[in-house]
């Protein structure tokens, strides 16, 4: 198994840019969640999914983040236009709902994205 | 989601066993502890979990107190790969909320 799979593992782009962020999750699994990690505000999660539905988007800074998970293969996430202030690295995890046996979620090495 | 709280830094020696506590005196009945740890330039790695009995795995053990106001993860002998940032989290939903964890170094 190759695990949660993100691409890219690095991004620099410049303000104003549109930036797309990709995860692939682990086959089988229904859950698939993003986060994003900075250094004021530690593991926050944006969005997540169950059977490519989004539940729960409260944690998605503002409209100019949005996330599709078109089939249960892939997903992501896309910032436009993009500032600086969303520099960060970006988490993609996934995770198997609904089995008797709960083997927690699985993180991808994630994307870190410059804003300059 | 209910709050935990842990220490900000732990210092260990390599092949010494480190007691990472957590408290979380405001756990409902059908909140599940959760740790996970974050190496550097990695994403979290789950660790272990449980509801009220003490679990082991081959990574670590969990032990629960017996009101649930607390828990401890076990590494039996730390070495210098168990250096991360470890998190304790309660969780009944889908959703998993991390806090800022504790940074556990390890010495040679």
């Amino acid at each position: 198994d190759a695990g949660v799979i993100q691409s890219p593992r690095h991004e620099v782009t410049e303000m104003g840019q549109e930036v797309t962020l990709r995860c692939k999750p682990i086959s089988g699994h229904n859950s698939l969640f993003w986060y994003r990690q900075t250094m004021m505000r530690g593991l926050e999660l944006l969005i997540y999914f169950n059977n490519n539905v989004p539940i729960d988007d409260s944690g998605m800074p503002e409209d100019r983040f949005s996330a599709k998970m078109p089939n249960a293969s892939f997903s992501t996430l896309k910032i436009q236009p993009s500032e600086p202030r969303d520099s960060a690295v970006y988490f993609c995890a996934s995770r198997q709902t609904g089995s008797s046996v709960d083997y927690g979620y699985t993180f991808g090495s994630g994307t870190r994205l410059t804003v300059v | 989601d209910a709050k935990t709280t842990q220490p900000n830094s732990m210092e260990s020696n390599e092949e010494e066993p480190v007691h990472l506590p957590c408290n979380h005196s405001t756990i409902s009945g059908t909140d599940y502890i959760h740790w996970y740890r974050q190496l550097p330039s990695q994403g979290p790695e789950y660790v272990i979990h449980g509801l009220t009995s003490n679990v082991n795995n081959r990574m670590a053990s969990l032990a629960i107190a017996e009101d649930r106001k607390s828990s401890t993860l076990i590494l039996h002998r730390a070495t210098l790969r168990d250096a991360a940032v470890y998190y304790c989290i309660l969780r009944n939903t889908d959703k998993l909320i991390f806090g800022t964890g504790t940074r556990l170094q390890v010495f040679p």
